[in-house]
């Protein structure tokens, strides 16, 4: 029972370029979400987040999505750079009745090419 | 600098030899939290402590344990290790469980089982 589904292994994207990972949930109990980026030898860092009372979370270069209705969230990475290549993970809890554990996607690879 | 240290980054142990994996913080948060990585999946909790305060996940094996003798340690304790259990162990911490902050990880320890 996967409750957080990043359906993209992997993702390659031109330099300059937009990068959208997208991720799906099922429990509707989900109140927050997260992204996290994990290089190589690293431990995962956290990223961005949206509460589940916004539709829409910018910090930069970095926005996230989230449509309710359609249980998805899509991370936007404008303009993409090299350093960007990393494993990107979705999280999700639901902190009023799970005690804010998080349910982690299985990640997208992203390859950001010069 | 503030981190979360995981010891050692890579570990090998024999079928049922038992083995210890060490975590340990500075950011003097509440929370610490084990997660087991298999290869491609999504990290899985298997428990956290918040303070004293002991919390299994349901489906996490007996074969599982975990110490926290103060606030800065955490430990990972597999008793008698099968091939399944090799993965990657990262262990992460937040200031609180509500799912409100958000956690910060350790670089991970890869477990090989012989």
């Amino acid at each position: 029972d996967q409750q957080v589904k990043q359906n993209s292994p992997s993702l390659s994207v031109q330099e300059g370029r937009i990068s959208i990972l997208n991720c799906d949930y099922t429990n509707s109990m989900f109140d927050y979400f997260l992204w996290y980026k994990k290089y190589p030898a690293e431990g995962p860092t956290f990223l961005i987040s949206i509460s589940s009372i916004k539709d829409k979370n910018e910090d930069g270069r970095f926005t996230v999505f989230l449509n309710k209705s359609a249980k998805h969230l899509s991370l936007h990475i404008v303009p993409s750079q090299p350093g960007d290549s990393a494993v990107y993970f979705c999280a999700a809890s639901a902190r009023r009745n799970q005690g804010g554990k998080l349910i982690f996607g299985q990640g997208t690879e992203l390859s950001v090419k010069p | 600098d503030a981190m979360v240290i995981q010891n050692p980054r890579y570990q090998v142990t024999q079928f049922g030899k038992p083995v210890t994996l060490s975590c340990s913080q500075t950011l003097n948060h509440n929370v610490m939290y084990w997660y087991q990585q298999k290869s491609s999946q999504a990290p899985k909790l298997l428990f956290h402590y918040y303070d004293k305060d002991f919390n299994n996940e349901a489906d996490t094996p007996d074969n599982f344990q975990s110490r926290r003798p103060n606030t800065s340690f955490c430990f990972l304790d597999i008793r008698s290790p099968g091939l399944g259990d090799a993965a990657m162990y990262l262990c992460a911490t937040s200031r609180d469980p509500g799912g409100t902050y958000e956690q910060y990880f350790g670089p991970g320890t890869r477990l090989t089982v012989t």
